[in-house]
């Protein structure tokens, strides 16, 4: 079954502390992995691609294929961090598989 | 810049009324996404489209339909809302997969539906 697991609803982290939000996936073949972000009153957006290797607002994504993870990190939080954010995978058939999200809250 | 828009930000109807949500976008995007968003629940596709008059069901088809006669413009259908049809919905555009290209979705702002 192709499925992405963000286990955590809700995750707060004080303003200057390290982020991690989780995603797991299940998926038989190579994924494409995805993280968007939601700010308040905004439209979905992309924030980072696993292919791109890129880092976007000091948020950084690695794909561990040996624990099916690609969990979103920053080293810093910030208090405009706040938002929600989605993992997602895309299949070959050109869906997208999104996690359930995690909202991020980043406490002054 | 991609363009993706929506034809309302908030839209209220009437329990069996019939509800057409617009979605145009302006990149000649092949696929075309309709997708629901519920608290706790994450997003949802509904149906999604990869060329003119095509479609597929997504996660969750029940209770709507779709129609794609251009290409810019993917339009969902409610035939007879009801109130659990009550929601936040998106749309999102993309060019095709592609060996070679890593793709993203645009997504427009957002139809806030309520149905009483």
């Amino acid at each position: 079954a192709q499925r992405v697991t963000q286990p955590e609803k809700l995750l707060s982290v004080f303003k200057g502390a390290p982020v991690e939000l989780k995603c797991n996936y299940s998926y038989s073949g190579s994924p494409e992995l995805f993280w968007y972000v939601q700010y308040s009153r905004q439209r979905l957006q992309l924030l980072l691609r696993h292919i791109s290797r890129e880092s976007i607002k000091g948020f950084t994504a690695d794909l561990n294929k040996g624990e099916t993870s690609f969990h979103l990190k920053k080293p810093f939080a910030q208090e405009e961090d706040s938002a929600m954010y989605y993992c997602a995978l895309r299949n070959r058939d050109d869906k997208i598989i999104f996690g359930k999200g995690t909202r991020l809250h980043i406490l002054p | 810049d991609v363009k993706v828009t929506q034809s309302s930000r908030y839209l209220v109807k009437r329990t069996g009324e019939k509800v057409f949500l617009e979605c145009v976008q302006d990149m000649d995007h092949e696929n075309m996404f309709w997708y629901r968003q519920d608290p706790g629940l994450g997003l949802r596709l509904i149906y999604f489209s990869y060329d003119v008059k095509m479609k597929e069901k997504g996660d969750i088809p029940e209770g709507y339909s779709v129609s794609r006669e251009k290409k810019e413009r993917f339009s969902l259908i409610l035939e007879s809302a009801s109130t659990n049809q009550t929601s936040m919905y998106l749309c999102a555009s993309s060019q095709a997969w592609s060996l070679m290209t890593s793709y993203e979705q645009y997504f427009g702002p957002g139809t806030r539906l309520t149905v009483t």
